[in-house]
């Protein structure tokens, strides 16, 4: 099994909801990342969790949230977004934060914020 | 600064015709590596080949290999025989050591270019 799974697929929400996203990786992986993309650019990182603690944060606007409950689970809380949090959401896995360790993405969340 | 640059915007192949694709890179550290992820407009990042920087040998994986020369700090991409489903954004992309100040293996990647294979 070489998938990390994410959902939902697509979510549109207003800027006084609170959603959550989810990410699922059953590769024994212990590093796991969420990365946002806007429309043709590059993703940038956003987090990093590393045996299921934070390890980085890339300066990301606290109405973003992230949690590890276990190894295999990654979710982003979100609370009070803005139209301009509008994006891909991608999810990674890696075996751990090794160099040459490849990053396994999910398909993504599209998030649109009304 | 720009860590890692892919100049070409676009790119246009001939189904079954080879195609490189450029990427530059910056780093001072000595241990990095060097990755290549292919986008279709699904959206997922597929992974396509790696680089360490202390490989001596090209790296290769199926039709694609990397161009990889320490030097000049260059990663190309060289897809053989272009498919019509290559067709596709391509991110280059490098992860530094952790020695590197401000270097924390975060996987950073180039602002991606559009490949399309024509039939």
């Amino acid at each position: 099994d070489t998938e990390v799974t994410q959902t939902p697929k697509h979510l549109v929400m207003g800027m006084t909801n609170k959603k959550s996203l989810k990410c699922e990786q059953h590769m024994g992986h212990r590093a796991m990342y969420w990365y946002k993309q806007k429309a043709k650019k590059p993703p940038e990182l956003m987090f990093v969790y590393s045996y299921e603690k934070l390890s980085i944060n890339e300066s990301v606007p606290s109405r973003f949230s992230p949690e590890c409950p276990n190894s295999s689970l990654l979710n982003l809380h979100l609370h009070a977004l803005q139209p301009e949090d509008s994006a891909l959401y991608l999810c990674a896995s890696s075996l751990d934060r090794a160099t040459n360790e490849k990053l396994f993405f999910g398909s993504g969340t599209q998030l649109s914020v009304l | 600064a720009q860590k890692i640059t892919q100049t070409q915007p676009g790119m246009f192949v001939q189904e079954k015709e080879a195609v490189t694709l450029d990427c530059t890179y910056d780093t001072s550290d000595q241990s990095y590596g060097l990755f290549w992820y292919k986008q279709p407009s699904s959206g997922e990042m597929i992974f396509l080949i790696y680089q360490g920087s202390y490989d001596e040998q090209n790296a290769t994986e199926g039709r694609y290999s990397l161009n990889f020369q320490k030097a000049r700090k260059s990663a190309n991409l060289v897809i053989s025989a272009s498919q019509l489903g290559d067709s596709a954004m391509y991110f280059c992309a490098m992860r530094e050591g952790r020695r590197v100040q401000g270097g924390s293996e975060k996987l950073v990647f180039g602002k991606g270019m559009k490949l399309t294979v024509n039939p």
